[in-house]
């Protein structure tokens, strides 16, 4: 099993800019995750889903949009990038009431 | 609201047992502790979790408070690979959602 992937690893975009960071597990878990964590900071939750079409909102909701169509995809929306974005995001999949695994990252820098 | 409280940084010698406290003072009866770490700046690792008696596993032990508002990561022998920021997160039982803190960051030290 490939666990959680991330793509792509790093990316840089412009203000304004918009893209999707994508996310996939293999596990067949039903919860999935979107963290953000600033230089320093702990991790912050920033979109979670409980199963395919049911999203809710995290801690720092704000400039991204998610979609949950399938079990194993949950890609995370910058609809326009804006420097207070740049960060490294993480993805995460658990079962339910089960430890969540991680996805290795990945690293946006919002010029 | 933070939920968990937890030392900024700590030092440990290579070889002893490095004892991580965590405080949970608001926890409710229906929330886990759970422990991960992080390495330099890879996704997090689940290391232990428990909800009111202790636990051991081939990592960690995790010592809870009898009154549950407080506990103890302990890690018997550090090794310098053990270097990393420990978060300690409390989480209800019939939901999904982390809320990480800032960790304590831990340094083995040879």
């Amino acid at each position: 099993n490939a666990g959680v992937t991330q793509t792509p690893k790093f990316q840089v975009l412009k203000t304004g800019q918009s893209m999707t960071l994508q996310c996939a597990q293999d596990m067949n878990h039903e919860y999935m995750s979107w963290y953000r964590q600033d230089p320093g900071m702990g991790l912050r939750l920033i979109h979670y889903s409980v199963g395919a079409g049911i999203t809710d909102q995290g801690e720092v909701p704000n400039g991204y949009n998610v979609s949950r169509s399938t079990t194993e995809d949950f890609p995370l929306r910058l609809l326009s990038a804006a420097p207070s974005q740049t960060s490294v995001y993480f993805c995460a999949s658990s079962p339910p009431e089960g430890e969540q695994f991680f996805g290795p990252g990945t690293r946006l820098t919002v010029l | 609201d933070a939920k968990t409280t937890q030392p900024p940084s700590m030092d440990c010698a290579e070889g002893r047992a490095a004892n991580l406290p965590c405080n949970h003072s608001t926890i409710s009866g229906n929330e886990y502790v759970y422990w991960y770490r992080q390495i330099h700046s890879q996704g997090p690792q689940y290391i232990i979790h428990g909800l009111k008696n202790n636990e051991t596993n081939e990592m960690a032990s995790l010592i809870i408070t009898e009154d549950r508002k407080s506990s103890t990561l302990i890690l018997p022998h550090a090794t310098l690979r053990d270097t990393a920021v420990y978060y300690c997160i409390v989480r209800e039982i019939t939901g999904n959602q982390f809320y990480f803190g800032t960790g304590t960051s831990l340094t083995v030290i040879p």
